[in-house]
């Protein structure tokens, strides 16, 4: 059964106090790992898609990483206004199916 | 470049009613996928739109449907409202179906009470 796992449930990081996010996943057949950023009340905000393993993408304070078994979301420097969840998702390569398969989500607060 | 849009934002419906959920996509996307979020699933996928027909669903009752219109706009409809269909209903627009990044909307926060 495809599946995601995140970790941690929630972190909290002083300002300027680096970290990771893990995204541990079974999938039979990558097509792709995404990452998104969550604000309370809102919709899901894209930010990376990852297709291989070895492959890394950044974005301002965040870069991701993949693996054949997990993704990274690296945040350096963290301010206040990264606080939100972090989302990962996979899309299985089966057929033309676009769905996604959700981890549960890394809470990240940032205190000044 | 407009964004996923999602009406209503906000719903309050009494258990047995139904509801209808509407989402456009961004402009020249086709391929409109719906999904369910609350605090202990975490996003599950509904049902996937790609030119008008249903390419995947996902393990949801029968009282749960959509549709897809010739303009992508897609709809979601809910029947027999039970309490634990309260989630925030999320719209995700991509340009093909299973080979693009998905947009979310905002979302339509459904209470049923």
């Amino acid at each position: 059964e495809d599946q995601v796992t995140q970790s941690p449930e929630a972190l909290r990081l002083q300002e300027g106090e680096s970290s990771s996010l893990n995204c541990s996943y079974t999938v039979s057949g990558l097509r792709g790992l995404f990452w998104y950023r969550q604000d309370p009340g809102k919709g899901p905000e894209f930010l990376f898609t990852l297709y291989s393993a070895g492959e890394e993408k950044e974005k301002e304070r965040l870069k991701a990483t993949l693996t054949k078994k997990e993704s990274f979301l690296h945040i350096t420097a963290p301010k206040p206004e990264d606080s939100a969840t972090y989302l990962c998702a996979v899309q299985a390569r089966r057929g033309s199916q676009g769905n996604l398969i959700f981890g549960k989500g890394t809470k990240l607060s940032v205190k000044p | 470049k407009a964004g996923v849009t999602q009406t209503p934002r906000y719903l309050i419906k009494t258990r047995g009613q139904q509801v209808t959920l509407s989402c456009s996509p961004i402009s020249g996307h086709r391929s409109v996928s719906w999904y369910q979020q609350t605090p202990g699933q975490g996003l599950q996928f509904l049902f996937e739109y790609f030119s008008e027909t249903q390419r995947n669903k996902g393990n949801f009752p029968g009282r749960f449907s959509g549709r897809q219109f010739s303009n992508s706009r897609s709809e979601m409809n809910v029947s027999t409202l039970e309490l634990g269909d309260s989630a925030l209903y999320l719209c995700a627009s991509s340009l093909e179906s299973g080979r693009s990044e998905a947009f979310f909307g905002q979302g339509t926060r459904l209470t049923v009470v």
